[in-house]
Parts: C-alpha cells; structure tokens; sequence
C-alpha cells in the first residue's frame, strides 16, 4: 500500500517569506500523481497544485511550485511570498496507476505571522 | 461554476441515534467520493461511485454506514447507529473521471459535514 509521510506538523513563516512544506511517499507504481490541496479552518479541501511522475518539470500554479524529486520520493510544496491568508493546514496526496482514491498525509499546520 | 455542495454543515447527536448528510456535486462529474477526516488526521476515503455504482467502499464500515447515489447525481451518506469515533468531517468529493493520475481529473471537495456524537 502507498504510504504518505509529512513530517512537520506545524510550521511558521514570516509573510512574504518563502515556505518548503515537506512530502515523502513510498510507493513501486511507475505511474502516479501527486497532489497537495489546503484545508482552512472553513473545512474546505482546496486543490493547489498536481504533479504527474513522468512530468519532466516542476508543476507550478503562481506562487505555489512543488519540488519533485523523483529518486528521492519527494514532492515538497513551496509558497512563494506567504500572505496572512495562506494560514491554514496543507495535505499531500498520492494516487498510484489504476487507483482511483487519494491516500492523503496527516497534514501540516502553517502559520503566517505578521 | 457551483462547487461541491454538501448539507448539514454541522450536526450533534447523541450516540446509538442516526445522521445523513447530502452532496451534490459539480455539474457533470461522474465520480463521487465520500471521506471522513477525524481531528488532526488527513481524509481518509470510505465510499466511491462512478455514476450510480460503487467502485470502491472497502473502507465503509457496513455495519452502520450507508450510502447512495440515486441517478447518479446527488448522493446521502447515513449512519446509524452511531458511535462516538464518527466524530469527524465528512467530505464529500467529486471528479469528471474515475483516474486521478492526471491534472485534468483532479477531485473537487466539498466544505464538509462537521459531525460531533456526544
């Protein structure tokens, strides 16, 4: 089974500051996607940004770019010039070939500070 | 476009008595997801369709959850009796395919049924 790891529960970020959310994943899929999405307090599941495996460049979706590195089974999220209102939880997400479910990671909680 | 809409928003009740929760999803999206996401803990998928078919619900615990999707459009998840672990958010979710392993079926939530069982 895919596994998930996010391993910074919370983190702080002066705004404007860039931020590196962390996302490892273990899986023997040759073909898979990965996702992060962002949850405030509202409850609402957001979709950010998607990276395919066989995408040769970074996905980037305006200030959020995510890190792939495929050997190393990451896929870290990067927000650019963090604002107050990127405060919220922030899910990594796997979907492996032929799987028609998200496993998402426990998440990580970022706090922007004035 | 209408997003994933989802009612109650929030729901108490006692244990051992019942809950449904209704979604409706985005216009056109024949693949419907139920998830329930526990406090401090990422969604975790209990039911799936594709139109009005179960694909997956593996992960449903059959004894007192229950779902449907008449006409394959809206959808009702119930559960009864209930227990004090179904305390949660239930999301409902919903994609224009069954894969995700592309950009262009990516799964659109809902805000998300907040259940407390006291």
């Amino acid at each position: 089974a895919q596994k998930i790891t996010q391993t910074q529960p919370g983190m702080f970020v002066q705004e404007k500051e860039a931020v590196t959310l962390d996302c490892t994943y273990d899986t023997s899929d040759q073909s898979y996607g990965l996702f992060w999405y962002k949850q405030p307090s509202s409850g609402e599941m957001i979709f950010l940004i998607y990276q395919g495996s066989y995408d040769e460049q970074n996905a980037t979706e305006g200030r959020y770019s995510l890190n792939f590195q495929k050997a190393r089974k990451s896929a870290n999220l990067v927000i650019s010039a963090s604002q107050l209102g990127d405060s919220a939880m922030y899910f990594c997400a796997f979907s492996g070939a032929g799987s028609y479910q998200l496993t998402f990671g426990k998440g990580t909680k970022l706090s922007v500070i004035p | 476009e209408a997003g994933v809409a989802q009612s109650p928003r929030y729901k108490i009740i006692e244990k051992r008595q019942s809950v449904a929760f209704w979604c409706n999803p985005i216009s056109g999206h024949a693949t419907l997801y139920w998830y329930q996401q526990i406090l401090g803990q990422g969604p975790k998928l209990l039911i799936q369709f594709q139109n009005n078919g179960v694909v997956d619900d593996s992960q449903l615990p059959k004894d007192r959850f229950s779902a449907e999707r008449l006409k394959g459009v809206d959808s009702t998840l119930k559960i009864q009796p209930a227990k004090l672990e179904d305390s949660a958010v239930y999301l409902c979710a919903s994609s224009f395919s069954r894969s995700t392993s592309s950009s262009g079926n990516t799964i659109y939530f809902g805000e998300g049924s907040w259940l407390t069982v006291v």
